[in-house]
């Protein structure tokens, strides 16, 4: 599967306690783009990353959310003693290259949970 | 602040007819313009794209541009029961990488 991988797909936690979502671009792509959606509600945008690099994180709560693209291995979207209000949908996308005409192509997504 | 406006719906059409899904933006700088389509639960799934003014054709899907009047929108021909689901615009400005989504229309086609 070439695809946009997220895992996991489904992730409960109590509040308080820290998630990890991952994200595994599509093969050739380096270019990451993390989104949240909350039921009802459109995509909104959060961070931007390529290999080792945070291009544009403004739409990145300044507190308790990081993300990283490190040289191997997936994008991690780290989100912090957790509050009910983070349960929502985290969307992954990536594209091929830099670019204003570079297409976006998301993965499953992974739902969180927040008891 | 840039925007992206959908009618939220829902648009509900007999199978076999054509749906008309509309998409206006405000920034004129836009240059690039994405229809995705996202089944309930599910992730956005990219249909089309379409950069010029005009009329981009893709099976039963036609994407219309003119950014003249600043909107952009999706026919979908032979609407079919497969096809119910929300449809995002989404759209690029130039030398942005991040695109400005709307809140998508919801669509219904029923047998």
């Amino acid at each position: 599967n070439a695809g946009v991988m997220q895992n996991p797909r489904h992730l409960v936690r109590r509040r308080g306690q820290e998630a990890r979502l991952r994200c595994s671009p599509m093969k050739g792509h380096s270019h990451v783009y993390w989104y949240r959606q909350l039921p009802e509600e459109g995509l909104k945008f959060m961070v931007y990353l390529q290999k080792e690099n945070i291009i544009d994180e403004s739409g990145m709560p300044k507190e308790r959310f990081s993300a990283e693209f490190p040289k191997e291995g997936p994008s991690i979207l780290r989100i912090q003693q957790v509050v009910r209000g983070d349960s929502a949908a985290y969307f992954c996308a990536s594209s091929g290259a830099e670019g204003s005409t570079d297409t976006q192509y998301f993965g499953p997504g992974t739902r969180l949970t927040v008891l | 602040q840039k925007e992206v406006e959908q009618n939220s719906g829902p648009l509900s059409v007999p199978e076999g007819a054509i749906a008309s899904l509309n998409c206006t933006y405000s920034d004129r700088g836009s240059q690039s313009f994405f229809w995705y389509r996202q089944y309930s639960g599910k992730s956005p799934e990219l249909i089309m794209f379409i950069y010029s003014n005009g009329d981009k054709e893709d099976g039963r899907f036609t994407a219309q541009l003119n950014k003249a009047s600043q909107y952009v929108s999706l026919l979908i021909r032979d609407s079919q029961p497969s096809d119910s689901a929300t449809y995002l615009c989404a759209v690029l400005s130039g030398g942005s990488y991040i695109p400005t989504f709307g809140r998508g229309t919801s669509l219904i086609v029923h047998p």
